[in-house]
């Protein structure tokens, strides 16, 4: 069974830092891209950022690059995301999702149950 | 950037109706690269339909998608108790990927 931890959310003043993780479990991590897609509350869905399944490419939205950094390690098959100069926006759910599909074209098809960040003073 | 616009925000419906949500592409999708989710309140969305049409393991065959180009369809044949929830759409042709807003289908 296919299953995705994510941990690493909580309260941090607005400019702060925090790292995100995802521990995953039931199948081989090194073969999918993995993701991160946010949601704020009471709003929608908003795609963060991928890697492949390597980690040589990464993809950022607008809205986070230069803020957000993608990693993974394969050999403990777990994936970060690294948060800094963190805004009240940046306040959602964090979910970490298996991707499929290929060079950033990618579907989500197992989700984590998510992560909290609230972004405030 | 691709904008999917997702339609109606709420669809309001009872057990055993049909439901269909709209969901279209500010430009041509290629190769159909539309995704749709379920998501219920405090849950994690769930993938119901990949490639416009496909479905992903597990899924009931009362769920449908259709389409090509801009304009996408997810039907729902006969809904039951459980598939009352939110509905989004995703499109993975090219980054960024972009979601819909939402159609909420909801008891009437």
């Amino acid at each position: 069974e296919v299953q995705l931890v994510e941990s690493g959310g909580g309260l941090v003043k607005p400019g702060g830092s925090l790292r995100l993780s995802c521990a995953a479990s039931g199948f081989t991590f090194s073969g999918p891209s993995m993701n991160w897609v946010r949601q704020a509350p009471g709003k929608g869905l908003e795609w963060v950022s991928s890697i492949s399944s390597s980690g040589t490419y990464t993809y950022y939205a607008d809205s986070v690059k230069g803020r957000i950094t993608i990693s993974r390690d394969n050999a403990k098959s777990s994936l970060f995301l690294q948060m800094s100069s963190l805004r009240a926006e940046d306040t959602a759910v964090y979910y970490c999702a298996r991707g499929s599909g290929n060079y950033g074209a990618y579907y989500f098809d197992y989700w984590g149950q998510g992560t909290l960040v609230t972004v405030s003073s | 950037e691709v904008v999917l616009t997702q339609s109606p925000d709420t669809l309001s419906l009872s057990p055993g109706e049909r439901a269909t949500l709209s969901c279209r592409a500010s430009q041509s999708l290629s190769s159909s690269y539309l995704a749709w989710y379920q998501q219920k309140p405090g849950q994690a969305p769930r993938l119901l339909i990949y490639g416009a049409s496909s479905r992903a393991t597990g899924i009931p065959d009362r769920f449908s998608g259709s389409g090509s180009g801009t304009d996408f369809t997810l039907t729902i044949s006969r809904l039951e108790p459980e598939d009352f929830a939110v509905y989004y759409c995703q499109h993975y042709g090219s980054s960024p990927l972009t979601f819909g807003g939402g159609t909420k289908v909801e008891i009437k």
